[in-house]
C-alpha cells in the first residue's frame, strides 16, 4: 500500500526565505506526482505536476523535483512571500488514469511571516 | 482553467439527519468524479469514484449505504451523508477529470464543504 510522508508538518520563516518541502513515498511505482496548494475555503490549486519519466518540473518561483528511485519529492520555493502561506500537499499517482490511484500527503502547513 | 463549483461550504446539522453535498463542473464535462474526506490535520482520503451514469464505486471501509453518491449528469455529482452522526464530521471535497489533451493526468478540485455534525 502506497503510503506518502510530508515533513515537516508546519513551518514557519520569515519573508524572503528560500525554503523546501519533503514528500517521500513508499512504492515507486507512480506515473507521476503532483503537488498541490490548499487554502481555507478554497479547495486545492495544483502547483506542479512531474511524470515518472521526469526529474523536475518548474513554474516561477517554484520548483519540484522528483527522485523515483529513492521515493522523494522536494518542493523548492523561492524568495518566499506572505502570499504563499498556505497547505501543501503532495500526491502521487499509481494509476494511468488520475484520480483514483491518488494518494495524499499529510502536508505541510506554510506560515511566512511578513 | 477548469472550475468545480462545491456547495455547500459549510454546514451544521443535527446528529441523524442527512446532508447533502453538490459538485459541479462549471466549463467541461467530467465523467468522472471523485469524493475525499479530510479529518484535521491528516490527509485527503478518497471515498469513492463516481462515473457519470453507473454506479460509484466505494474504497475499503466506506459505507456506501451511508455516503450515497449520484452522479447523474456530466457537471453534477452529489454526495449525501445519511443519517450524519458527530464521528461524521469532516471536510469533504470532490474532484473532477479535466477535459482537454492528456486530461487524465489532471485533477481540478472544488473548494470543499465542512460539515458539523452536532
Amino acid at each position: 500500500k502506497q503510503e506518502v510522508t510530508q515533513i515537516p508538518a508546519a513551518l514557519s520563516v520569515p519573508e524572503g526565505e528560500n525554503l523546501v518541502l519533503n514528500c517521500s513515498f513508499t512504492d515507486s511505482a507512480i506515473y507521476n506526482l503532483q503537488w498541490f496548494r490548499q487554502d481555507p475555503g478554497k479547495g486545492l490549486t495544483s502547483l506542479l505536476l512531474i511524470q515518472s519519466s521526469q526529474r523536475e518540473q518548474t513554474s516561477g518561483r517554484l520548483n519540484a523535483s522528483l527522485d523515483k528511485s529513492s521515493g522523494r519529492s522536494t518542493l523548492y520555493i523561492a524568495a518566499s512571500q506572505p502570499g504563499d502561506s498556505a497547505t501543501y500537499l503532495c500526491a502521487v499517482n499509481t494509476g494511468k488514469d488520475a484520480g483514483n490511484m491518488l494518494t495524499f500527503g499529510g502536508g505541510t502547513r506554510l506560515m511566512v511571516k511578513p | 482553467g477548469a472550475v468545480v463549483s462545491q456547495h455547500p461550504s459549510r454546514v451544521i446539522c443535527k446528529s441523524g439527519t442527512s446532508v447533502k453535498i453538490e459538485c459541479r463542473s462549471l466549463d467541461f464535462q467530467a465523467t468522472t468524479m471523485f469524493w475525499y474526506r479530510q479529518f484535521p490535520k491528516q490527509s485527503l482520503m478518497l471515498m469513492a469514484t463516481s462515473n457519470e451514469g453507473s454506479k460509484a464505486t466505494y474504497e475499503q471501509g466506506v459505507e456506501k449505504d451511508k455516503f450515497l453518491i449520484n452522479h447523474a449528469s456530466l457537471t453534477l455529482s452529489t454526495l449525501t451523508v445519511t443519517s450524519a452522526h458527530p464521528e461524521d464530521s469532516s471536510f469533504y471535497i470532490c474532484s473532477a477529470r479535466g477535459g482537454g489533451p492528456r486530461s487524465y493526468e489532471k485533477l481540478f478540485f472544488g473548494s470543499g464543504t465542512q460539515l458539523s455534525v452536532l
